[in-house]
């Protein structure tokens, strides 16, 4: 089984505040995914990565930015956080062509 | 805590019926397309997969359906459990290159006892 942990399940954050959110998998694919997760809204796709430094923009790219440093490692990192960007933030990795593999999620609050 | 489901079109089934979950997918190029579910507070679990040159596979207690000419998915779930409760979304991957794909909003199935 894939396995994808992500640093923190609850975070509480100050507006302002630079916000490090980590991804770790074990199985070697090449693709990583960041995205948020709002009710009503979906899963939308805020950046993802198909290599080692290598970064693409998705749909919400605004207010993040993105780290891959290491193949099995992919960092979203909120420069100033605001509160609008409170959410339920998910990582995934997948291969191309197969399926994503989504790790617990991080439920981030910024007050 | 906050609940993914909030707005979501919702099914309520008795537990051992049949539950059969829909989607609508977007573009007629899509290849692939996969079920997940999503539990409270967790995230997203595949379930199964399907590629487009396929109209039906079948898991565990679970089949999906493919109909490429009205561009829907479906997902029967057989004999029905409580703990099958969650919300369930469709995804496709619409071909453009990178393995990205497009997600459906979900549907929360609840199963009474």
């Amino acid at each position: 089984d894939v396995k994808v942990t992500q640093s923190s399940r609850y975070l509480v954050k100050r507006t302002g505040e630079k916000v490090f959110l980590e991804c770790v998998q074990d199985m070697d694919h090449e693709n990583m995914f960041w995205y948020r997760q709002d009710p009503g809204l979906g899963l939308r796709l805020i950046y993802f990565s198909y290599d080692v430094k290598m970064k693409e923009k998705g749909d919400i790219p605004e207010g993040y930015s993105v780290s891959r440093e290491k193949k099995e490692r992919f960092s979203l990192i909120l420069e100033s956080a605001s509160t609008n960007q409170t959410s339920m933030y998910l990582c995934a990795v997948g291969g191309v062509g197969e399926t994503q593999y989504f790790g617990p999620g991080t439920r981030l609050l910024v007050l | 805590g906050e609940s993914v489901g909030l707005h979501l079109p919702t099914l309520s089934v008795q537990e051992g019926d049949n539950s059969i979950i829909n989607c609508a997918y977007s573009n007629s190029a899509s290849d692939y397309f996969i079920w997940y579910k999503q539990e409270s507070g967790k995230g997203p679990q595949f379930i199964i997969d399907i590629r487009s040159n396929m109209d039906k596979r079948q898991g565990q207690r679970v089949t999906v359906l493919l109909n490429k000419t009205v561009k829907h998915l479906s997902l029967q779930i057989a004999a029905t459990q409580p703990g099958d409760s969650a919300v369930y979304f469709c995804a496709e991957n619409q071909n453009s290159g990178y393995s990205t794909l497009t997600f459906g909003k979900g549907t929360m199935l609840l199963v009474s006892p």
